[in-house]
């Protein structure tokens, strides 16, 4: 059963420290996506990598938040130093980026963080 | 503007009703159109992709495509208590060479009453 898998499922910390979330897409995809979903402003797009590359991360706040690709089963998103206004689900997909069903992603469970 | 926007609803039909999910993007040359469908506390799920004008049909539900007035929109037959979640339309927006962006819109939240 191939899927998304996103760890750790949910994250209490305090203001200030430091927050990694890890992401393993599903095996033969090469585009992964962190997107953070609020009540507020819904799914937002964070960053996105192609094979490994980051293609865009515009939407993603570059004082605190950096997205690493190490390899290809694994993404990063971290924030440093996180606040409360960073309280909220993140969510990774990845895709098969091939075609016009490359442009299909799937979702993880998400992390769900809380900063106080 | 924002490039993808729905209704956030709620929308709510009695159980055995036709339920009509909207939505407008922005951006003329989008190829690519998706509903995913996302229980609450859960993670979005694809439930239908369209690529070209027209219907598209997959047992209950049934796509809708009309680039030229940037229109997509999904509908539910004989909706069931089941359907209750939020849908999100989203569209693959081209900021330009190789970069390809999935654009979710806010969700319009469906509620199916028995």
């Amino acid at each position: 059963d191939a899927r998304v898998t996103q760890t750790p499922r949910h994250k209490v910390t305090e203001m200030g420290q430091e927050v990694t979330m890890r992401c393993q897409p599903i095996l033969g995809h090469n585009t992964v996506f962190w997107y953070r979903q609020t009540m507020m402003q819904g799914l937002e797009l964070l960053a996105y990598f192609r094979n490994r590359a980051p293609l865009d991360d515009s939407g993603m706040p570059k004082d605190r938040f950096s997205a690493e690709m190490p390899d290809a089963t694994l993404a990063t998103l971290k924030i440093q130093p996180s606040e409360p206004r960073d309280s909220a689900v993140y969510f990774c997909a990845s895709g098969p980026s091939r075609g016009r069903s490359g442009n299909t992603i799937y979702f993880g469970e998400g992390s769900w963080l809380t900063v106080v | 503007q924002k490039e993808v926007e729905q209704n956030s609803g709620p929308l709510s039909v009695p159980e055995g009703a036709i339920a009509s999910l909207n939505c407008t993007y922005s951006d003329r040359g989008s190829q690519s159109f998706f509903w995913y469908r996302q229980y609450s506390g859960k993670s979005p799920e694809l439930i239908m992709s369209i690529y070209s004008n027209g219907d598209k049909e997959d047992g209950r539900f049934t796509a809708q495509l009309n680039k030229a007035s940037q229109y997509v929109s999904l509908l539910i037959r004989d909706s069931q208590p089941s359907d209750s979640a939020t849908y999100l339309c989203a569209v693959n927006v081209n900021y330009g060479g190789a970069t390809n962006k999935l654009i979710f819109g806010t969700g319009t939240l469906l509620a199916v009453q028995p």
